[in-house]
């Protein structure tokens, strides 16, 4: 069963805090996303790698950077959380032939 | 640029009604459709998608035909189950990029 796994389901963290979400596929994709889902918005693009080492900012890349070492693992930091980050954050992979993405469960965020 | 709109919900039907989501779309380019659907508390996953025009996906009942002319893809199913009780999002790729764009979300609640 093809997996994306994110490492925390929920986290609290506060104000000014560096935030790291992981995210890792077991599909041998190249192609990895972060998204962030916030009520009437839908999901919006932050960041996404099409290889190692590679990253490209997506439509809301301000206070957000990614990391991209190895091609499982794929990165989302929040330099200095604010309270405009609080939010689900998803993770994705999407296979390069088929299009199809495959989501992880979700991160829910909060910042105090 | 490229956008998604769908209608606003929630919807809330009866159990064995027919469902209609309408997903309307703008793009430059030949983009590929999908619907994902997201259950309570999980991430996204695949329902169905279509790679070109007058292409109709289908899975579990669920039915989208690809409508170039109208630039639409809407989402039907003949009779829902208290089971299909979940968030709906529409959503293009352009062909080799791998980033998509999402529509808002539909949530739908079947009664029984």
């Amino acid at each position: 069963d093809v997996k994306v796994t994110q490492s925390s389901r929920y986290l609290v963290k506060r104000t000014g805090e560096k935030v790291f979400l992981e995210c890792v596929q077991d599909m041998d994709h190249e192609n990895m996303f972060w998204y962030r889902q916030d009520p009437g918005l839908g999901l919006r693009l932050i960041y996404f790698s099409y290889d190692v080492k590679m990253k490209e900012k997506g439509d809301i890349p301000e206070g957000y950077s990614v990391s991209r070492e190895k091609k499982e693992r794929f990165s989302l930091i929040l330099e200095s959380a604010s309270t405009n980050q609080t939010s689900m954050y998803l993770c994705a992979s999407v296979h390069s032939k088929t299009g199809e993405a495959f989501f992880g469960q979700g991160t829910r965020l909060t910042v105090v | 640029g490229d956008s998604v709109t769908q209608m606003e919900g929630p919807v809330t039907l009866s159990e064995e009604a027919f469902l209609t989501i309408n997903c309307t779309y703008t793009a430059t380019g030949y983009p590929s459709l999908f619907w994902y659907v997201q259950y309570p508390g999980e991430g996204l996953q695949l329902l169905l998608k279509a790679t070109k025009a007058d292409d109709k996906g289908s899975n579990k009942g669920f039915e989208a035909t690809y409508r170039k002319e109208t630039t639409s893809f809407h989402l039907e199913k003949g009779s829902v189950q208290v089971s299909d009780s979940a968030v709906y999002f529409c959503a293009l790729s352009e062909t080799g990029t791998y980033k998509y764009i999402f529509g808002t979300g539909t949530r739908l609640k079947v009664l029984a």
